[in-house]
Formats: C-alpha cells, sequence, structure tokens
C-alpha cells in the first residue's frame, strides 16, 4: 500500500497569514496514463470531508483561490494564502492513484 | 444540486449484519462510480470500497480489512448506493461516508481516479 506523510500534525496560524501542508507519498503518484491522482480534503469541526483540489492542483467548483496544490511525483503541498476563521479543521491528502486509496493521517489547522 | 443522504447505521453487536444506505439525487446516478469511506472516532479516514457504474458491470474493489465481510451494490432505478456489512468487529466502529466518483475514470476498467461529493455520514457503533 501506498503510505501517505502529512506534516506538521498541528499549525497554529494567524488570521490573514499564509499556511503551507506538505504531504508525502512512499511511492510515486504518477499514473500510467500521465495524471497523478492527489487530492486535498478539508474537514471543518463535526462536518464530513469536502473536496478541496483534486489531481494536485485543479480547484473543485466552489472553493476560494486561497487554496492552492503544488507538486510532483512524491512530494505535494497544500498552501493557503490567507487563513481565514472558516478555514480551520483538518486537512486530509490522498492518492487514488493505485488501489487501496490511502490517506494521509492529517494536519489541523487552527487559530492563534 | 448533488445531494448524498446515509441511512441505517446505529447499535449492533459484534458479529452481527447492517446495511446502510446512500440515498442520491441532484445527478443521474447509473452515470457515476459510487464508494465507501469510513472514520473511525476521532481517527483519520479510511477508504472502504466501491462499485464502478452498470457501464463498466457494476463490479466491485474492498479494502483488505473489509473484503469477504462487506458488500456494495447498487440500484440504478432508486439512486440508491448500499453497503452490507456482516460479521461485524468493534473495529468496524465508525462514520460512514457515501460519496460520488469524479468526472476521471480509467476508461478501460471504470476505475475511479477522485471523488467530489460527500454525504453528511452515518455512525456505525459495534459494541456488546
Amino acid at each position: 500500500d501506498i503510505v501517505m506523510t502529512q506534516t506538521p500534525l498541528s499549525s497554529p496560524v494567524t488570521l490573514g497569514q499564509p499556511a503551507s501542508i506538505s504531504c508525502r507519498s512512499s511511492q510515486s503518484l504518477v499514473h500510467s496514463d500521465g495524471n497523478t491522482y492527489l487530492s486535498w480534503l478539508q474537514q471543518r469541526p463535526g462536518q464530513p470531508p469536502r473536496l478541496l483540489i483534486y489531481k494536485i492542483s485543479n480547484r473543485f467548483s466552489g472553493v476560494p483561490d486561497r487554496f492552492s496544490g503544488s507538486g510532483a511525483g512524491t512530494d505535494f503541498t497544500l498552501k493557503i494564502s490567507r487563513v481565514e476563521a472558516e478555514d480551520v479543521g483538518v486537512y486530509y491528502c490522498m492518492q487514488a492513484t493505485q488501489f487501496p486509496f490511502t490517506f494521509g493521517g492529517g494536519t489541523k489547522v487552527e487559530i492563534k | 444540486e448533488v445531494q448524498l443522504v446515509e441511512s441505517g447505521g446505529g447499535l449492533v453487536k459484534p458479529g452481527r449484519s447492517l446495511r446502510l444506505s446512500c440515498t442520491a439525487s441532484g445527478f443521474t446516478f447509473g452515470d457515476y462510480a459510487m464508494s465507501w469511506f469510513r472514520q473511525a472516532p476521532g481517527k483519520g479516514l479510511e477508504w472502504v470500497g466501491f462499485i464502478r457504474s452498470k457501464a463498466y458491470g457494476g463490479t466491485t474493489e474492498y479494502a483488505a480489512s473489509v473484503k469477504g465481510r462487506f458488500t456494495i451494490s447498487r440500484d440504478d432505478s432508486k439512486s440508491i448506493a448500499y453497503l452490507q456489512m456482516n460479521s461485524l468487529k468493534t473495529e468496524d466502529t465508525a462514520v460512514y461516508y457515501c460519496t460520488r466518483a469524479d468526472g476521471d475514470y480509467d476508461i478501460l476498467t471504470g476505475t475511479p481516479f477522485g471523488f467530489d461529493y460527500w454525504g453528511q455520514g452515518t455512525l456505525v457503533t459495534v459494541s456488546s
């Protein structure tokens, strides 16, 4: 199975400041079709997960442009350009390049 | 508007069975693969399994932790996906989420490459 490792575990951020979350996979997520199926999800407190980013850097419908994804191969990053109060929650990376689909352990974003 | 509503959760004893339902609306259900994920209390997310669309035979794939015990099925006429859970264990205690596969598929196999919409989840507690 592909192991997904997220850092940091927790990220206290001042409102209006940027935040960055790293996700590393134990093997390349490049599929034989040339695409990389790495997604980012947000889970606000008491809510179900919500898709933010798919295929490394594509924002899902309705996702604010302060969220951006980047990376390649085994190293990926989610950035929030200016953290707002509604961004508090846990963020997960997920790979769907290979069975079984696997998740990072999650990064908790909280306000300082 | 895409909506997914899970139901059927509850308290069940170890070794017993439970069937979850996911009622979908707002899209042509039969055109999409559907998947189940779960989240144990205070823990992270785990993929459980998915079912391909009928165009790809409605075949299924499962995580090793549930293979042989859980079965996913679908009724496209009712826009419902099911998760039949047998021989339940205490470690199956979790919130179970239904999701819709997004528009990216392996054209040859119908295997989805991502999941866009998630339901609110239903809690399954396995305890004696």
